[in-house]
């Protein structure tokens, strides 16, 4: 069973607009840690941010602000104000407690014009 | 952010050879370490977990004695692609996990493996 979803395959936007993708995992443990990661066309994943299951405050970093909403189980990624060089894959994880291992999702491709 | 190294960034061997990528963490001690394999366009599958000074705990559909692992320091692990064939062709990233509170996987650069 897909433990994380990603059902945007790709968003395009024009430049300085906002975007917003979307994340809804799936797990039946109580303690579990969310993740974002960036893939650019160079090919390295770079992290973006680390959420634990019982911290649900949202958080801000920059442009980057993420919501987490346990009662939709949902991690959705907001991108503000978007650059050129925001345009990458956007991948959101899942870690079970005592596992460390990562669920992927299918990853959002974004692409910001011009 | 820790910084994790992998080597070489590209790979072109002939069908039937082996080749081995190295994984290292620069600043920190993993005692985890991750291989994973991306095709084009897709998310990343996860083909084994390295764990320094036992054997690699491989994901089912992965061969072992394809897909050779070896974890023998804390900061260095290696994948050998042995016998590489033309469907071994892809892109393999590994990861390194950092442990502590903050426990994260940072990823290597990735090494792109064209086998002909």
């Amino acid at each position: 069973a897909q433990k994380v979803t990603q059902a945007q395959t790709e968003i395009s936007v024009v430049e300085k607009e906002d975007v917003t993708l979307d994340c809804v995992y799936e797990t039946r443990d109580t303690t579990y840690y969310l993740f974002w990661y960036k893939q650019p066309p160079s090919g390295e994943l770079v992290f973006l941010i680390r959420r634990n299951s019982f911290d649900e405050q949202n958080e801000i970093s920059g442009r980057y602000s993420w919501n987490f909403q346990k009662s939709t189980s949902s991690f959705n990624f907001t991108i503000t104000a978007s650059q050129v060089v925001d345009s990458a894959v956007y991948f959101c994880a899942l870690s079970e407690a005592g596992d460390y291992k990562l669920s992927f999702g299918a990853g959002t491709t974004v692409t910001v014009r011009a | 952010g820790a910084v994790v190294s992998q080597h070489p960034s590209r790979v072109i061997c002939k069908s039937g050879t082996s080749v081995k990528i190295e994984c290292r963490s620069l600043d920190f001690q993993a005692t985890t370490m991750f291989w994973y394999r991306q095709f084009p366009k897709q998310s990343l599958m996860l083909m084994a977990t390295s764990n320094e000074g036992s054997k690699a705990t491989y994901e089912q559909g992965v061969e072992k004695d394809k897909f050779l692992i070896n974890h023998a320091s804390l900061t260095l692990s290696t994948l050998t692609v042995t016998s590489a064939h033309p469907e071994d062709s892809s892109f393999y990233i590994c990861s390194a996990r950092t442990g502590g509170f903050t426990d994260t996987q940072y990823f290597g650069p990735g090494t792109r493996l064209t086998v002909l």
